[in-house]
């Protein structure tokens, strides 16, 4: 039921960067609303890793940023590390449904 | 420090009705000033927002859930509730309650809670 489409997985080695996408539409991110990011690590509740497009709540490092453009928008994990192995979400909110919605998720892993 | 704590059975029979509490702390969820959420994650799937309110009246419901759906409150707990009827397999998920950061997002979370239907 996701309105959020993500790549299911994306993979790097130690210290590359990868991205991932997160794409919406014209009731979601295209009408101007802002995209976030989780990070959930295995067993884990999601933690905010990015709101409002690509401000970082304190403690997160600055290796991972955001951006937005049009009815999309996208993470980037810079410098991988073991431990960014996780699923992350992205999230927005949808003026259709009058309600959050989240992506379908994207498995990182780091060769 | 705001701290959210899910509260419920761990086990439901099919079509019969899921019952949660959220009990709140270091916020008033009378203040009016955020939304308060819940949130499912099957095991092994993604994240799905079920329903908000935010005190002074206003309660939204994830259209797919609407019609089993009713999340209440109760002030004089600073508790909020979610209650979905005629419950099948498909609605076994860790359920999750949070709240937004003023910014649209979940700043906050509960540690989820494990509802399982099943006979």
């Amino acid at each position: 039921q996701s309105v959020l489409t993500q790549p299911p997985s994306v993979s790097g080695a130690p210290g590359q960067r990868v991205t991932i996408s997160c794409t919406g539409s014209s009731s979601n991110i295209g009408t101007g609303y802002d995209v976030h990011w989780y990070q959930q690590l295995p067993g884990t509740v999601p933690k905010l890793l990015i709101y409002a497009n690509s401000h970082r709540p304190s403690g997160v490092p600055d290796r991972f940023s955001g951006s937005k453009s049009g009815t999309s928008a996208s993470l980037a994990i810079t410098g991988l590390q073991a431990d960014d192995e996780a699923d992350y979400y992205c999230q927005s909110y949808d003026s259709s449904l009058s309600g959050y919605v989240f992506g379908t998720g994207t498995k990182v892993t780091v060769l | 420090q705001v701290q959210l704590q899910e509260s419920g059975p761990g086990l439901v029979k099919p079509s019969q009705t899921l019952s949660l509490t959220c009990t709140v702390s270091g916020d008033s969820i009378s203040s009016g000033d955020n939304f308060w959420s819940w949130i499912r994650q099957p095991p092994g799937k993604g994240l799905e927002w079920i329903g908000y309110f935010y005190y002074g009246g206003s309660t939204y419901y994830n259209p797919s859930l609407k019609n089993r759906l009713t999340i209440s409150v109760d002030t004089s707990k600073n508790q909020f509730s979610l209650k979905l009827s005629s419950v099948t397999a498909a609605d076994t998920a860790v359920y999750y309650c949070a709240r937004d950061t003023g910014s649209y997002c979940f700043g906050y979370w509960g540690r989820g809670t494990l509802v399982a239907v099943s006979s």
